[in-house]
């Protein structure tokens, strides 16, 4: 596609349960992140991949949340367990060779 | 602790006029930093960068101005425009293998007609 990708654009949920965020990167890119923005807060970084590998997971706040990405395009971020906290914008980026990194429109999550 | 800093949270400026957005940095060993503008219910879109070797960065109406002594990066947009009242979100990155962008809190700009 033109752009970055990601479904559901909205997701509401009821704590304590899993929900899985998608992301379709730019054609070709190499390198995807998963940011996040809570609310009145700046974007925060959870995760990187290169390929389908992730070299950086340190932006992941706890062992609820986990991604992966196969065939070096999809990449899907799980949060098991959804806690209010967790409510905020996922965002998804991708870049070619730690080039500028292009967002897709994000999931707004909201946990009830 | 928050390592990029917008201590503005919004800024009105006349349509016409310069718009001026100011970042602060901590992190020494940050060497690129970017532009992002938000619209609501959008992601964020790429507008300008700049690399520490340089001091200033020029893309049409965009400027980005860069103070490594000071650790301080400024946007400037001449002449402002209603269509770039948005969210403006100051970014940096550096040599640390993943290229990860830390980002500011972002300041909400708007052009009044």
């Amino acid at each position: 596609g033109a752009g970055v990708s990601q479904s559901p654009s909205n997701k509401v949920t009821e704590k304590g349960k899993d929900v899985e965020l998608r992301c379709d990167p730019i054609s070709g890119h190499t390198a995807l992140y998963w940011y996040r923005q809570s609310l009145g807060q700046g974007l925060e970084f959870l995760i990187y991949f290169q390929g389908n590998s992730a070299p950086d997971k340190s932006g992941l706040p706890s062992d609820r949340f986990s991604a992966e990405r196969t065939g070096g395009s999809v990449s899907t971020l799980t949060i098991q367990r959804t806690q209010q906290e967790d409510s905020a914008v996922y965002l998804c980026a991708s870049t070619l060779a730690l080039d500028t990194q292009y967002f897709g429109p994000g999931t707004r999550l909201t946990v009830l | 602790d928050q390592q990029v800093k917008q201590n503005s949270p919004s800024l009105s400026v006349q349509e016409g006029r310069i718009s001026i957005l100011n970042c602060d940095y901590t992190n020494s060993m940050f060497d690129y930093f970017l532009w992002y503008k938000k619209y609501p219910a959008e992601g964020p879109t790429f507008l300008i960068s700049i690399s520490s070797i340089k001091d200033k960065n020029e893309d049409g109406r965009f400027t980005v101005f860069l103070n490594k002594s000071a650790k301080h990066l400024s946007l400037h947009i001449v002449p402002s425009q209603p269509g770039d009242s948005a969210v403006y979100f100051c970014a940096a990155s550096g040599n640390f293998g993943n290229e990860k962008l830390t980002f500011g809190t972002g300041t909400r700009l708007t052009i009044i007609p």
